[in-house]
């Protein structure tokens, strides 16, 4: 089946570590992002890229960092600059620049600072 | 500014009555409009969505939406809630022309009550 996996569905972060929060999608889309969502509130855009070895920064980046080396995957690293980095972490891809594509999302990472 | 508002955070309906979900948008261009659906923990599913063919657009579960470009509206609506409608909502606009990025509204929580 096509779709986007996430992986691992919980981390747990100790202070002062990086970690890094995997997703692969086979439906051979060009556009990937990054969203966080904290409980009860909206997404907020991480990080998109629109094509391989190229992305861009979106409303919240600082305190993570992407790459885009192929174009199923897309990890992004919270770093320990983002001092709340407790959220629930979606990653999405669609068909790139045209308008009308439907967005589709991964499952879901948790991360939690301990 | 582009923006999405959901002009109620919280819904709550009774099983068998009529569900209504408000969206109202602003853009400088035509948008083309979505609706998603997010179960706890989980990612964001497509109910449906508008690109200018029909301002009816049938969706997934008996959803529906109208686009009405005289009132800047995309309301949500369904006949009849069922229990496992409970989930939080979102509306979603991809502007046809300028940034590349999605927006989001901030989500809408249905509650269903037996």
């Amino acid at each position: 089946d096509g779709g986007i996996t996430q992986s691992p569905k919980y981390l747990f972060r100790k202070e002062g570590q990086n970690v890094t929060l995997s997703c692969e999608q086979n439906l051979n889309h060009d556009a990937m992002y990054w969203y966080r969502q904290d409980p009860g509130q909206g997404l907020r855009l991480i990080y998109y890229s629109q094509i391989v070895n190229d992305f861009q920064k979106g409303d919240i980046a600082e305190g993570y960092s992407v790459s885009r080396e192929k174009k199923e995957s897309f990890p992004l690293t919270v770093t320990s600059a983002q001092k709340n980095p407790t959220a629930f972490y979606l990653c999405a891809s669609s068909i790139a620049g045209i308008s009308g594509n439907t967005i589709y999302f991964g499952e879901g990472s948790w991360l939690t600072v301990v | 500014a582009q923006s999405v508002t959901q002009l109620d955070s919280h819904v709550s309906v009774s099983e068998g009555t009529p569900v209504l979900l408000r969206c109202n948008y602003s853009s400088s261009y035509s948008p083309s409009l979505f609706w998603y659906v997010q179960h706890p923990n989980k990612g964001l599913q497509l109910l449906l969505k508008y690109t200018s063919a029909a301002t009816l657009v049938k969706g997934i579960n008996g959803f529906e939406a109208e686009f009405k470009k005289s009132e800047t509206s995309f309301h949500l609506t369904k006949p009849s809630a069922h229990m496992s409608d409970a989930a939080e909502y979102f509306c979603v606009a991809f502007p046809t022309s300028g940034t590349y990025k999605y927006i989001f509204g901030t989500g809408t929580r249905l509650k269903v009550l037996a």
